[in-house]
């Protein structure tokens, strides 16, 4: 199984919704990344998780809210978001961040903020 | 900071060979990514480099210069399929640890 899983595939909220975007990986990999995807654009990395705690935080807004309850799941709770955070969210995961191994993308979930 | 760069667009021939190039500045280099991305969908991992030289992995090859700042993507008997998004990242090496950055992407377009 070299599946990265999220879910929705598709969401639309509004800017005063509180919603979260899902990530499952059953690889037993370590290391665990939200990417912001805008049109056109390369994904921009946001959070690292490494063995369940944040590693990196890009200086992302507070409105996006990233939680790793265990080693195979990731969230991304939203509140508040504005119409520019309108996007392909991708999840990835590798088997350790320390070691340069390829990380595996999920297939993404398209967010419209109305 | 980093800079990494590709050309935006190129155009190639079915069964042609194509060479996608990317340079890129940055501190801590630790390793080259080639990803290839259709619209819509996720990134695709095909290569990745260390060090320096030339790695194959059937129609496709990566190489690599750490002392240019280089690398190229290479596709042999190009297919329609291989009309996407390819996308160089550098992966750096950090306080908090390796953190990977992508290129703008270069958007290939295969032609009959």
């Amino acid at each position: 199984d070299t599946e990265v899983t999220q879910t929705p595939k598709h969401l639309v909220m509004g800017m005063t919704n509180k919603k979260s975007l899902k990530c499952e990986q059953h690889m037993g990999h370590r290391a665990m990344y939200w990417y912001k995807q805008k049109a056109k654009k390369p994904p921009e990395l946001m959070f690292v998780y490494s063995y369940e705690k944040l590693s990196i935080n890009e200086s992302v807004p507070s409105r996006f809210s990233p939680e790793c309850p265990n080693s195979s799941l990731l969230n991304l709770h939203l509140h508040a978001l504005q119409p520019e955070d309108s996007a392909l969210y991708l999840c990835a995961s590798s088997q350790d961040f320390g070691r340069v191994t390829e990380a595996f993308f999920g297939q993404g979930t398209r967010l419209t903020v109305v | 900071g980093q800079n990494i760069d590709q050309p935006t667009e190129m155009t190639a021939t079915e069964g042609a060979i194509v060479q996608i190039n990317c340079t890129y500045q940055t501190s801590g280099f630790n390793g080259l990514f080639w990803y290839q991305q259709h619209a819509g969908e996720a990134p695709t991992f095909l290569s990745y480099n260390v060090l320096d030289g030339l790695e194959e992995k059937g129609r496709f090859s990566s190489f690599l210069s750490r002392s240019k700042g280089y690398s190229y993507l290479l596709l042999k008997e190009l297919q329609m399929k291989d009309s996407a998004s390819y996308l160089c990242a550098v992966r750096r090496l950090t306080g908090g640890g390796n953190k990977l950055t992508f290129g703008t992407g270069t958007q290939l377009k295969v032609e009959l």
